[in-house]
């Protein structure tokens, strides 16, 4: 079973501080993907990475893949309020014939005005 | 363009009961994958089909079923209806079988087992 682990588990930032989420797991993924969710709603997807190393920006997020595919990072720079909000990391199988998606329990953040 | 669309948005139903959930993809893909939600937990992998086969299935019970029509859209029913099945119940739609690039989910149905 592959499990991916997320911390931290809640977060409460004052507005224009940094942060950083992580995202752990002992498996190896074809892709590791960040979405976020507000209450009510389903997960919106922000990024997708796939190359061990890589690093992509979506304006103020910052995503890396670690070098082994095993492990990725989100950092915020100077939050904002409508950041706030449920963060899911979620793995793609490396394996063949497998299609699900494995999903972190989320980080909790809550940006403070 | 329209997104994923779930109905219903809520649902309250007795313990025993039946329930049939309801999704459309985005058009043109032609996978939908079914997610459980409960609350404070991510999203637990349930099923997907893929051009109306079923593709993979998750560690839920039996009584969780679900089919996919020529149209691509999708049911996902559950039996016996127990309390532990409350849920934020996710529909996600792709192009392709494999998740590599990600889904794009609907708002999900919010259902209550009393």
């Amino acid at each position: 079973t592959q499990l991916l682990e997320q911390s931290p588990q809640f977060l409460s930032i004052q507005e224009g501080e940094n942060l950083t989420v992580y995202c752990n797991s002992s498996s190896v993924f074809s892709s590791l993907q960040w979405y976020r969710q507000e209450p009510g709603e389903g997960p919106v997807l922000l990024v997708t990475v796939v190359t061990g190393g890589e690093v992509k920006k979506l304006k103020r997020l910052t995503f890396q893949f670690g070098d082994a595919r095993k492990d990725s990072s989100l950092h915020i720079t100077a939050a904002q309020t409508g950041d706030t909000g449920l963060y899911l990391c979620a793995g793609a199988p490396q394996m063949a014939g497998s299609y699900q998606l494995t999903f972190g329990k989320g980080t909790k953040l809550s940006v403070i005005p | 363009d329209a997104g994923v669309t779930q109905s219903p948005t809520h649902l309250i139903k007795t313990r025993g009961q039946h329930v049939t959930l309801r999704c459309s993809p985005i058009s043109g893909h032609k996978s939908v994958s079914w997610y459980q939600q409960v609350l404070g937990q991510g999203p637990q992998f349930i099923f997907q089909y893929y051009e109306k086969e079923e593709r993979g299935r998750g560690n839920f019970p039996d009584r969780f079923s679900a089919r996919q029509f020529p149209n691509y859209s999708s049911e996902l029913n559950v039996n016996a209806l127990l309390l532990g099945d409350s849920a934020l119940y996710l529909c996600a739609s792709s192009p392709e079988a494999k998740p590599n690039y990600g889904y794009t989910f609907g708002s999900g149905t919010r259902l209550t087992v009393v």
